[in-house]
């Protein structure tokens, strides 16, 4: 079955820096890979997603950007933000019925 | 719209009791999902509905773990006996009829057990 890797499990960046995290998985037929914010308290909320067509999606300050051939993926966020503070998840999931696979998730702090 | 609505929020319980959480999904959704969600991990599907019929539940524990979907809507998932690695947040998520992919968590059961 498919498993996602995710790495840092924690990242502490500036107010205003760039952050990355990133993913790889390893079934080559998952073809969609969303990234999920999850706030304290809260359950994950669907912050962009991509699928195997395209290569790159941008959202204001978030981006994704996907290799298939290597099996990663990644999440960019700019000019981050104190609000941006919170633990994000990448998965991967194959055609049809195949059950979406979380990654361990990465403990974001924003320092002001 | 409303939310995925969870209950109870937080429960403690002593191992080899027994718990029952509760989901209501979106209006309209017809996949529901039950994740655990352990401390610093990511969830782990337990079991997956499409209406009231189970597509996946090959990671659910039988022995002790059970969930049902009554008439497509609700839904509830029962520990008996619960163990003390049970301890997790418990997830709702639900789907759209129109498969666009995203799930919609509820805020979660934090279960504790003793």
């Amino acid at each position: 079955g498919e498993n996602v890797e995710q790495h840092p499990s924690t990242l502490s960046v500036q107010e205003g820096d760039s952050a990355v995290i990133k993913c790889t998985y390893s079934d080559s037929a998952s073809n969609y890979f969303p990234w999920y914010k999850q706030e304290l308290g809260k359950g994950p909320q669907l912050i962009i997603d991509i699928r195997s067509n395209v290569g790159e999606k941008k959202d204001q300050r978030i981006a994704v950007t996907l290799n298939k051939t290597a099996k990663h993926f990644s999440l960019h966020i700019t000019e981050t933000q104190p609000e941006d503070s919170a633990v994000y998840f990448c998965a991967a999931k194959g055609q049809g019925a195949q059950k979406l696979v979380f990654g361990q998730g990465t403990r974001l702090t924003i320092n002001p | 719209e409303a939310g995925v609505a969870q209950s109870p929020r937080y429960k403690i319980i002593e191992k080899r009791q027994s718990v029952a959480f509760w989901c209501n999904p979106i209006s309209g959704h017809a996949t529901l999902y039950w994740y655990q969600q352990i401390l610093g991990q990511g969830p782990k599907l337990l079991i997956q509905f499409q209406n009231n019929g189970v597509v996946d539940d090959s990671q659910l524990p039988k022995d002790r773990f059970s969930a049902e979907r009554l008439k497509g809507v609700d839904s509830t998932l029962k520990i008996q006996p619960a163990k003390l690695e049970d301890s997790a947040v418990y997830l709702c998520a639900t789907q759209g009829a129109v498969v666009t992919g995203e799930l919609f968590f509820g805020e979660g059961s934090r279960l504790t057990v003793l």
